[in-house]
């Protein structure tokens, strides 16, 4: 029964490193999203895509990257991993015909030493 | 760009007491959602009640209710007889524009005391 899937649960790289956290849906959503949730900060949004091969910054898109070459699978690309990159990275996904929320995947907590 | 407040960090509340925890929201177009997530500390998220800003009754969903005031701008989640399985965080958040892009408020942990 699982929608969004998070390659990853935990995860923990080196400072420089070139990381890919993986999401794949499985309900045939338009729209996906990438947010790190951090204490006292809540979510925020990274990157989004809408369509395949098509993305958008989100608030805090320096430091990450984004591809998008399936519809369903959307991947977060950290160039170089950097000590203030750790954290909780969540995935989500929408339809743009129903429009009432996310489904969010398990989340991969990555840290990066 | 759209803004959520949640000012509650923290609450508590007893056992099969109801709670409000509160949320307002900022957005300057006339067509949007709010949301309420959990989030227990397994990490997921999980959807409890969605309001859509042209929508005249207050959303409910079991023991949750959204009491939406659109002159105020508040959109605070009601949860009755409180469980202790509803010890968790609360994220209220908000949807409009294109592309249904989500901002998130910092969330209000709750716990359930016996």
């Amino acid at each position: 029964d699982v929608k969004v899937t998070q390659s990853s649960r935990y995860l923990v790289k080196r400072t420089g490193e070139k990381v890919f956290l993986e999401c794949v849906q499985d309900m045939d959503h338009e729209n996906m999203f990438w947010y790190r949730q951090d204490p006292g900060l809540g979510l925020r949004l990274i990157y989004f895509s809408y369509d395949v091969k098509m993305k958008e910054k989100g608030d805090i898109p320096e430091g990450y990257s984004v591809s998008r070459e399936k519809k369903e699978r959307f991947s977060l690309i950290l160039e170089s991993a950097s000590t203030n990159q750790t954290s909780m990275y969540l995935c989500a996904s929408s339809s743009q015909r129903t429009g009432n929320g996310y489904t969010f995947g398990s989340g991969t907590r990555l840290t990066v030493v | 760009a759209q803004k959520i407040t949640q000012t509650q960090p923290g609450m508590f509340v007893q056992e099969k007491e109801a709670v409000t925890l509160d949320c307002t929201y900022d957005t300057s177009d006339p067509s949007y959602g709010l949301f309420w997530y959990k989030q227990p500390s397994s990490g997921e998220m999980i959807f409890l009640i969605y309001q859509g800003s042209y929508d005249q009754q207050n959303a409910t969903e079991g023991r949750y209710s959204l009491n939406f005031q659109k002159a105020r701008k508040s959109a605070n989640l009601v949860i009755s007889a409180s469980q202790l399985g509803d010890s968790a965080m609360y994220f209220c958040a908000c949807f409009s524009g294109g592309y249904q892009k989500v901002t998130f408020g910092t969330g209000t942990k709750l716990q359930v005391i016996p």
